[in-house]
């Protein structure tokens, strides 16, 4: 069955430290999609990044990158030099087969702080 | 482009009442829209998958005659919430995919408060 893992719930940071979060996947399928999203307070759903599984290249944005390792089925993402403005709860999520538009599987999410 | 917009953004209603929550598309023909909830603290859960101009898609343990989907056309779906009650209190989120492409466009999602 598919599933994704978020084991991190909560993770408090002063502002300019690195915080990486964590994203473990579970898929029978060998063609799928992984994103990552923001959710800030407002509750709105902010599009980070979307891979398909044949694409395990690292990718940056900015102070955001991520870290895509089928062999270990995880989907990391890191923030470097924090901001309070990345204070929000971030969600992992995968959606199977061959077409990113069909419905998404979400972890948990993991609530970000960040303090200055 | 790829705007996806909801109505209203948050609903207060009496225990007993329905409520509609409308998803629209505002920019582009969306074949398939989904539904999902999201409980306080809590991750977003699929609860039905909507295509235009055929019945809704329920997932298991969401009751379809509660949570009536009408998707009539290519920019609008409705989640009606039939006699709501507190336990149904929760933001919806809708997304949409469009039409020719794989990608999904999430809308603003609704507060539903019941009372």
């Amino acid at each position: 069955a598919q599933k994704v893992t978020q084991a991190q719930t909560e993770i408090s940071v002063v502002e300019k430290e690195d915080v990486t979060l964590d994203c473990v996947y579970e898929t029978r399928d060998t063609t799928y999609y992984l994103f990552w999203y923001k959710q800030p307070p407002s509750g709105e759903l902010v599009f980070l990044i979307r891979r398909n599984s044949f694409d395990e290249q690292n990718e940056i944005s900015g102070r955001y990158s991520w870290n895509f390792q089928k062999s270990t089925s995880s989907f990391n993402f890191t923030i470097t030099a924090s901001q309070v403005v990345d204070s929000a709860v971030y969600f992992c999520a995968l959606s199977e087969g061959n077409q990113a538009g069909t419905a998404l599987i979400f972890g948990k999410g993991t609530t970000l702080s960040v303090s200055s | 482009g790829a705007v996806v917009s909801q109505h209203p953004s948050w609903v207060i209603c009496k225990s007993g009442t329905s409520v509609k929550i409308e998803c629209r598309s505002l920019d582009f023909q969306a074949t398939t829209m989904f539904w999902y909830r999201q409980f306080p603290k809590q991750s977003l859960m699929l609860m039905a998958t909507s295509n235009e101009g055929s019945k809704a898609t329920y997932e298991q343990g969401v009751e379809k005659d509660k949570f009536l989907i009408n998707h009539a056309s290519l920019t609008l779906s409705t989640l009606t919430v039939t006699s709501a009650h507190p336990e149904d209190s929760s933001f919806y989120i809708c997304s949409a995919r469009k039409q020719g492409v794989y990608e999904q466009y999430f809308g603003p999602g609704t507060r539903l408060t019941v009372t």
